[in-house]
């Protein structure tokens, strides 16, 4: 069974960039059957899907945080990353990795979250 | 983008009773919904995939239905475990996912 597990820094100051990376056991990103997923969740609030990456490299955001958001893929280690700049406050959110079958449209395996906070 | 409307935002029912929430679709998503459970503290778990089946492992307690612009989920003979949020999210337009905003069921 696949299990991922997100890391990095818990505080970022405003203005700064945001760097999470999660982890893959259990199954290698290389494998082609998944899509590699980033997704949020602000305080009290819902779900929001940031991006998601194929092994190949290919990516797809959405549109409202494009500018600002970036994934890439460390097939070596079986690892896939965020970086999302310019922060402010409302980036507060717990960020989530997570699978998606290739062809599918949910999300079958989750990260357990991490918290950021976006603060000074 | 599609936006995803779901109804009530919270709920309050007791053991045994069969409760149904219901999310709307801005336009027509066909069968493209999910349905996931949220525990506080937790990630969510996938319930409902394709709009009426059942992940592996799921109770059959739990059933969806719908297509569309209107779905809904349905727990049959509620249980205190039950307590979480659910969530709907759409997946007709890809690559973007959008979600509800959630529903969450509480014990009276």
């Amino acid at each position: 069974q696949v299990q991922l597990q997100e890391s990095g820094p818990g505080l970022v100051k405003p203005s700064q960039t945001l760097s999470l990376t999660c982890t893959v056991s259990g199954g290698s990103i290389s494998s082609g059957a998944y899509y590699w997923n980033w997704i949020r969740q602000l305080p009290g609030k819902g779900l929001q899907w940031i991006g998601n990456i194929y092994y190949s490299g290919s990516t797809d955001y959405n549109p409202s945080l494009r500018s600002r958001a970036t994934i890439s893929v460390d097939t070596s280690k079986n690892q896939f990353s965020l970086k999302l700049s310019s922060v402010t406050a409302a980036d507060t959110a717990v960020y989530y990795c997570a699978s998606g079958p290739l062809g599918e449209g949910h999300f079958d395996y989750w990260g357990q979250g991490t918290l950021v906070t976006v603060s000074s | 983008d599609i936006q995803m409307t779901q109804s009530p935002s919270s709920l309050s029912a007791s053991v045994g009773d069969r409760l149904t929430i219901t999310c709307q679709a801005s336009q027509d998503i066909s069968s493209s919904l999910n349905w996931y459970q949220q525990k506080p503290g937790k990630a969510p778990k996938l319930l409902i995939y394709d709009a009426s089946n059942l992940e592996t492992g799921v109770p059959s307690r739990f059933s969806g239905s719908g297509s569309g612009t209107v779905f809904t989920f349905t727990i049959d003979n509620l249980r205190p475990d039950d307590i979480a949020t659910y969530y709907c999210q759409q997946y007709d337009n890809l690559p973007s996912w959008t979600f509800g905003q959630g529903t969450k069921v509480e014990i009276k």
